[in-house]
């Protein structure tokens, strides 16, 4: 089976821009995650969703941050405006109910 | 408090011998689950094991197992045979339920693992 996809695979933009990143997760899979990944550091969860519906943002910074899984299937992440704080690697993952997640690849965001 | 501490940094293993990585965990749950996963340089999170808090047995999977050790809340990780393939960022993670029913899934800091030819 396909795994979870996600693009770009890179991307570097200046503070202050927007980005958007995009997670396409494994099919059947009803959880997705967004993580961050600072150099040097464990995955953070930024957002969970079941479905399409929002189980915890608790941890996402939401004046700057949004995220959206339209039809409980793709999904999109979105910074703007981007500081430098935000460089960091982007994980998407996904999972049946209450099992293992599977992750992408990651988009590595560089903000000068 | 910390929910997943792994207190090594850093390990380097020789190549065909065993190598145990260590993760302790917090939570007050009674259902709960730890995971380890592999980050290789390329970068991306390789699932490798699995442990229920309710499981008696402790998991395996090929060479990797987990020592699941309730009362101490730890689940270290051992690998056994290390390939120089194992060279790795190595995270354990735990799994609880949340009030919604569904699962939050935490990760520690990870262990760098080298392997020594």
């Amino acid at each position: 089976e396909a795994g979870v996809a996600q693009s770009p695979r890179y991307k570097i933009i200046e503070k202050r821009q927007s980005v958007a990143f995009w997670c396409n997760p494994i099919s059947g899979h009803a959880t997705l995650y967004w993580y961050q990944q600072i150099l040097g550091q464990g995955p953070k969860l930024l957002i969970q969703f079941q479905n399409n519906g929002v189980v915890d943002d608790s941890q996402l910074p939401k004046d700057r941050f949004s995220a959206e899984r339209l039809k409980g299937v793709d999904s999109t992440l979105k910074i703007q405006p981007a500081k430098l704080e935000d460089s960091a690697v982007y994980l998407c993952a996904s999972s049946r109910h209450n099992t293992e997640a599977f992750f992408g690849q990651g988009t590595r965001l560089t903000v000068v | 408090a910390q929910k997943i501490t792994q207190t090594q940094p850093g390990m380097f293993v020789q190549e065909k011998e065993a190598v145990t990585l260590d993760c302790t965990y917090d939570t007050s749950d009674q259902s709960y689950g730890l995971f380890w996963y592999k980050q290789p340089s390329s970068g991306e999170m390789i699932f490798l094991i699995y442990q229920g808090s309710y499981d008696e047995q402790n998991a395996t999977e090929g060479r990797y197992s987990l020592n699941f050790q309730k009362a101490r809340k730890s689940a270290n990780l051992v690998i056994s045979a290390s390939q120089l393939g194992d060279s790795a960022m190595y995270f354990c993670a735990m799994r609880e339920v949340g009030s919604g029913g569904y699962q939050k899934v935490t990760f520690g800091t990870g262990t760098k693992l080298q392997v020594i030819p």
